[in-house]
């Protein structure tokens, strides 16, 4: 099985602009979550998206959304970007299904604003 | 505060030393993950427990899971330069809500 994919790997934006980032989850998995990760604050949950419907959510402002598809691939979404949204973006996706919840993540999306 | 907390932060070894990673909360987890990042990648899942007290072995690894399910351990034996990396614990609590609960991390380089 292919694993989850990311795009695009690398992004530089100017603060006040927005992006989108993309992500494909394995195939069969119908939850996926997305984290950020920074040198300061490690991995911080943001959002997870199962069935197109956002089931959980974490501690960030509303700048920051996501969605989901039929076909379970998510974007996320950040808009008036900050100098502090610098950070690694990771998609995971999981089963959800079985005994125990599993994080398959992608490579990232490093953004860069400046 | 951290609900999971690793210790220790940093560890630089030589290749062929032993050494013991931990992972420790006041809460129970329903099961808790380790993952190894690399540099410029995602974290790579490692091994899942879920058993209070159970022990799993990955060639040099061994994972533990605490008997009460609030902690555990990664020991890796005779340490290799493949081994550095990120190593993160990661819990899930049994809530209802399938979340994952990531530790800070512990940052292992092995030196050659």
């Amino acid at each position: 099985k292919a694993g989850v994919t990311q795009t695009p790997r690398y992004l530089i934006k100017t603060r006040g602009q927005q992006v989108t980032l993309s992500c494909s989850p394995i195939s069969g998995h119908r939850s996926v979550s997305w984290y950020q990760q920074t040198p300061g604050q490690g991995l911080q949950f943001l959002f997870e998206y199962f069935s197109e419907t956002q089931r959980n959510k974490g501690n960030f402002p509303g700048r920051f959304s996501g969605r989901q598809f039929s076909n379970s691939r998510s974007e996320m979404n950040v808009s008036t970007l900050e100098l502090g949204d610098s950070a690694l973006y990771l998609c995971a996706s999981s089963f959800s299904g079985g005994l125990s919840y599993e994080q398959y993540f992608g490579p990232g999306t490093r953004l860069t604003v400046t | 505060t951290q609900l999971l907390e690793q210790s220790p932060q940093f560890l630089s070894i030589q290749e062929g030393e032993n050494l013991t990673v931990y992972c420790n909360s006041s809460s129970v987890f329903s099961s808790l993950q380790w993952y190894r990042q690399e540099p410029g990648e995602g974290p790579v899942l490692l091994v899942t427990v879920v058993t209070g007290g159970e022990v799993k072995k990955l060639k040099r690894l061994t994972f533990q899971f605490g008997d009460a399910r609030k902690d555990s351990s990664l020991h890796i034996t005779a340490a290799q330069p493949g081994d550095t990396g990120l190593y993160l614990c990661a819990g899930e609590r049994d809530t209802g809500r399938r979340a994952l609960t990531f530790g800070s991390g512990t940052r292992l380089q092995v030196q050659p």
